[in-house]
């Protein structure tokens, strides 16, 4: 079956644009992350929906980041008033029930902020 | 101040040899750890898993050890493959929550 799909590859933006970022998971996982990979770097864990609900949101950033996940299965991360810090690479992972197993990630969209 | 993820640590190895990855975790509450492979332009792709009970896991050509006492994971390639040229991740997650820790990252240079 299909992986995880994440549009656009990349998008560039300008300083204070608002852009949204999508996530469309593996069929029938119930959870998802967002993560965030800057060069160089592991990935940074961003936010976690179980179903509809993000059960943790402890590594959004501020309040210019939020993610929605509203029938619990596309998902979209959205940024407002973007910063060129926020240049990166946007990683979107499902796994079938969160705790104890494994994700399967995306290939990312590449964000840049000019 | 200089940011370390901007320099990988890098292992080059040749081909046909075995490779081994190394790995010190931060949580002692975390009880489930995972190696993850990630090529250029792609997300990290799962190896192979292993759980707080065990300190040993086999896959195909590759090894996961676990030794909590200094809270240090390997990765262990056998007969390493120039497609196995890529940058490696531990993470680490305590199955009472659902968050995912990883690590810095160790780049492998297969050489033919």
């Amino acid at each position: 079956g299909a992986g995880v799909s994440q549009t656009p590859s990349n998008k560039v933006t300008e300083k204070g644009k608002y852009v949204e970022l999508r996530c469309d998971p593996i069929s029938g996982h119930t959870a998802l992350y967002w993560y965030r990979q800057s060069l160089g770097q592991g990935p940074e864990f961003l936010i976690y929906f179980q179903g509809t609900g993000a059960a943790d949101d402890s590594g959004l950033p501020n309040d210019r980041f939020f993610a929605v996940r509203p029938e619990g299965s596309v998902s979209t991360l959205k940024i407002q008033r973007t910063e060129r810090g926020d240049s990166a690479v946007y990683l979107c992972a499902s796994s079938q029930a969160g705790g104890g197993s494994p994700l399967h990630f995306g290939n990312g969209t590449r964000l840049t902020v000019t | 101040g200089e940011s370390v993820g901007l320099h990988l640590p890098t292992l080059s190895v040749q081909e046909g040899d075995n490779s081994i990855i190394n790995c010190a975790y931060s949580n002692s509450a975390s009880d489930y750890f995972i190696w993850y492979k990630q090529e250029s332009g792609k997300g990290p792709q799962f190896i192979i898993d292993i759980r707080s009970n065990m300190d040993k896991r086999q896959g195909q050509r590759v090894t996961v050890l676990l030794n909590k006492t200094v809270k240090h994971l390997s990765l262990q390639i056998a007969a390493t493959q120039p497609g196995d040229s890529a940058v490696y991740f531990c993470a680490e997650m305590n199955t009472g929550g659902f968050k995912t820790i990883f690590g810095a990252g160790t780049r492998l240079f297969v050489k033919a």
